[in-house]
């Protein structure tokens, strides 16, 4: 079974551009989330997607956007980038039925880098 | 208010050794389910384990052992003879609604040869 792929691996950025990250969960996955992770802040939630819906917002400026796929591929947008959106994205996918105690499974991360 | 602290920032330990990360959780729900996961320099979150808030059994998983304890709002990890391998930042984590998660700020964990 194949993970959870995030693309690009890496990338750079000048600030001001936008950027669009991606990610594919798990086969059967409906619940993808995302999270970014910095050495000052350490990693927190920036949203969740279930079945083409957000249902989970976290504490980040309106730059930062998401959406889901009928196939629950998700993509994340920060428009207008500043030096502070560098960071490590990580995405987790998850069955995530409300009730249930299943994990989430993580990809390896975009490496963003705003210069 | 959720929030996850793991008071070690660093922990240096040579190979063989047994090492405890601590976790201290806080959380007003009475359902919620605590995770830890791994992180080698490589990025990806690897799970380790989950613990749902109803279930106190501690396990054992090879070198692996958890300790969690409700009264004192606990879920401790333990590696029993460590391994160069090992080496990684570990996180642990409470998710209480959907798919989101609260991470601690994470430990350091060196194991020298």
């Amino acid at each position: 079974k194949a993970g959870v792929t995030q693309t690009p691996r890496y990338l750079i950025k000048t600030r001001g551009q936008q950027v669009t990250l991606s990610c594919s969960p798990i086969s059967g996955h409906r619940s993808v989330s995302w999270y970014q992770q910095t050495p000052g802040q350490g990693l927190q939630f920036l949203f969740e997607y279930f079945s083409e819906t957000q249902r989970n917002k976290g504490n980040f400026p309106g730059r930062f956007s998401g959406r889901q796929f009928s196939n629950s591929r998700s993509e994340m947008n920060v428009s207008t980038l500043e030096l502070g959106d560098s960071a490590l994205y990580l995405c987790a996918s998850s069955l995530a039925r409300e009730g249930s105690s299943v994990e989430a499974f993580f990809g390896q991360g975009t490496r963003l880098t705003v210069v | 208010a959720q929030k996850v602290t793991q008071a070690q920032t660093e922990i240096s330990v040579v190979e063989k050794e047994d090492v405890t990360l601590d976790c201290v959780y806080e959380t007003r729900d009475t359902t919620y389910y605590l995770f830890w996961y791994k992180q080698p320099p490589s990025g990806e979150l690897v799970f380790l384990i989950r613990r749902n808030s109803f279930d106190e059994q501690n396990e054992i998983s090879g070198r692996y052992s958890w300790n969690f304890q409700k009264s004192t709002s606990s879920f401790n990890f333990t590696i029993t003879a460590s391994q160069v391998v090992d080496s990684a930042v570990y996180f642990c984590a409470l998710r209480y609604n959907f798919n989101k998660f609260y991470f601690g700020s994470g430990t350091k964990l060196n194991v020298k040869p």
